[in-house]
């Protein structure tokens, strides 16, 4: 089954405390992005990355890294997590280009005490 | 002019009904457009791409005026399932999502 897959689905934690926030893609992707969704302010990019080893800033890329070192993972790091980074995570991937059809994971639910 | 821009509703409809959404967007230079649907807590879908002479599927039709910079969602003959957030998304050479419309449709 064609999929985005994210873990964890659901993280608490605190502030300051690494953690990364896996994503992959079986599709084959050359595309991949990292959204976060808070409320009234809708979906925002962070990252995003062409092929393997082409990541660039998205609109809200503060506080984040990204790696692509192959193409179906993409993982999210956040080095010192803030409370202002408690939102809801999306991954997304789609064919050759952003215009295509972004196909997004199921989310990531992250809180940071 | 906010990048995208759309009224967040919510637009509550009966069944059956017909309901219009509208999403402005400022950059001229945008390339291609999009619906997306997003259900509570849920991924966001892709609903239909918006072409410049418009298209339809099924009960949607979406039309782009790239005059007014504006897309809009024509949704006929509602249905529960049709209960969801709405996202404008514009690309214009990285993509913008619009806050998204609620539609809520009830018996």
């Amino acid at each position: 089954e064609a999929q985005v897959t994210q873990n964890p689905r659901y993280l608490i934690t605190v502030t300051g405390k690494k953690l990364t926030v896996t994503c992959s893609q079986n599709m084959n992707h050359e595309y991949m992005s990292w959204y976060r969704q808070d409320p009234g302010l809708g979906l925002r990019q962070i990252y995003y990355s062409m092929n393997v080893e082409v990541t660039d800033k998205g609109d809200v890329p503060e506080g984040y890294k990204v790696s692509r070192k192959e193409k179906r993972n993409f993982p999210l790091i956040l080095e010192s997590p803030s409370p202002n980074q408690t939102s809801l995570y999306f991954c997304a991937s789609s064919g050759l280009a952003m215009a295509d059809t972004q196909y997004f994971g199921p989310g990531t639910r992250l809180t940071v005490l | 002019r906010k990048e995208v821009e759309q009224d967040p509703g919510p637009f509550n409809v009966p069944e059956g009904a017909t309901v219009a959404f509208n999403c402005t967007y400022s950059n001229s230079a945008s390339q291609s457009f999009f619906w997306y649907r997003q259900d509570c807590r849920k991924e966001p879908k892709l609903l239909m791409s918006v072409y410049s002479s418009g298209n339809e599927d099924g009960r949607f039709t979406a039309q782009l005026n790239r005059a007014s910079q504006y897309i809009s969602l024509l949704i006929r003959d509602s249905k529960l399932s049709d209960s969801a957030t709405y996202l404008c998304v514009v690309n214009k050479g990285t993509l913008t999502f619009g806050k998204g419309t609620m539609l809520l449709v009830s018996p």
